[in-house]
């Protein structure tokens, strides 16, 4: 069970807007402590697609932006794609347990 | 360009050993912190061992802690990863990855390798 929750699965029209969450707690995300993101396709590396909140690495679409609100995140894609469907983690740091955490990913079907 | 490549990985018994390498280059490794991140069959992204730039400071996982040791060898740009005890549970692509950031609360990992299998079985 991962301290940061993410939904299981999400999915979207290509054109379309979504969504995925993050939640946290007082000692993650509520801390203070930044949230990244981080997208996942099926034997391949993991790729950095939102740092600190809100800032987005280069290379990367505008389409993918990023917030934080109180103990939860989100990361938005509009304009979804084919190309977009792929596993979704949010990642950030936990004083509880004094170490870097994921949340459980998110897999995003485009329809 | 910024290549991670890990090595090392493979079956191995329950009980047993076994050292993972990360081989790095096209970047300053000795001015980086780094970390091991894995992922089990079917599952997600789990976190294991995180390591300062000068080796000085490490950090595990609890699942992980007492039964791996992270160091690196900055003058051979490697990483890696003694794993020793291994259970079943441990099977997993493991995964070398570049931590940045400007404290370490708020790192994350911009550059990753492709992974190493490690498959726990008798």
């Amino acid at each position: 069970q991962s301290v940061l929750t993410q939904p299981p699965s999400v999915s979207g029209a290509p054109g379309q807007r979504v969504t995925l969450s993050c939640t946290g707690s007082s000692s993650n995300i509520g801390a203070t402590y930044d949230v990244h993101w981080y997208q996942k396709l099926p034997g391949t590396a993991p790729k950095l697609l939102i740092y600190g909140n809100t800032n987005r690495p280069s290379g990367v679409p505008d389409r993918f932006s990023g917030s934080k609100s109180g103990t939860s995140a989100s990361l938005a894609i509009t304009g979804l794609q084919a190309e977009d469907e792929a596993d979704y983690y949010c990642q950030s740091y936990d004083s509880s347990l004094s170490g870097w955490v994921f949340g459980g990913g998110t897999k995003l079907t485009v329809l | 360009e910024v290549q991670l490549l890990e090595s090392g990985g493979g079956l191995v018994q329950p009980g047993g050993s076994l050292r993972l390498s990360c081989a790095v280059s096209g970047f300053t490794f000795g001015t980086y912190a780094m970390t091991w991140v894995r992922q089990a069959p079917g599952k997600g992204l789990e976190w294991v061992s995180g390591i300062s730039g000068s080796g000085g400071s490490t950090y595990y996982a609890d699942s992980v802690k007492g039964r791996f040791t992270i160091s690196r060898d900055n003058s051979k740009n490697t990483l890696y990863l003694q794993m020793n005890s291994l259970r079943a549970e441990d099977t997993a692509v493991y995964y070398c990855a570049r931590y940045r950031g400007l404290y370490s609360r708020g790192w994350f990992m911009d550059y990753w390798g492709q992974g190493t299998l490690v498959t726990v079985s008798s």
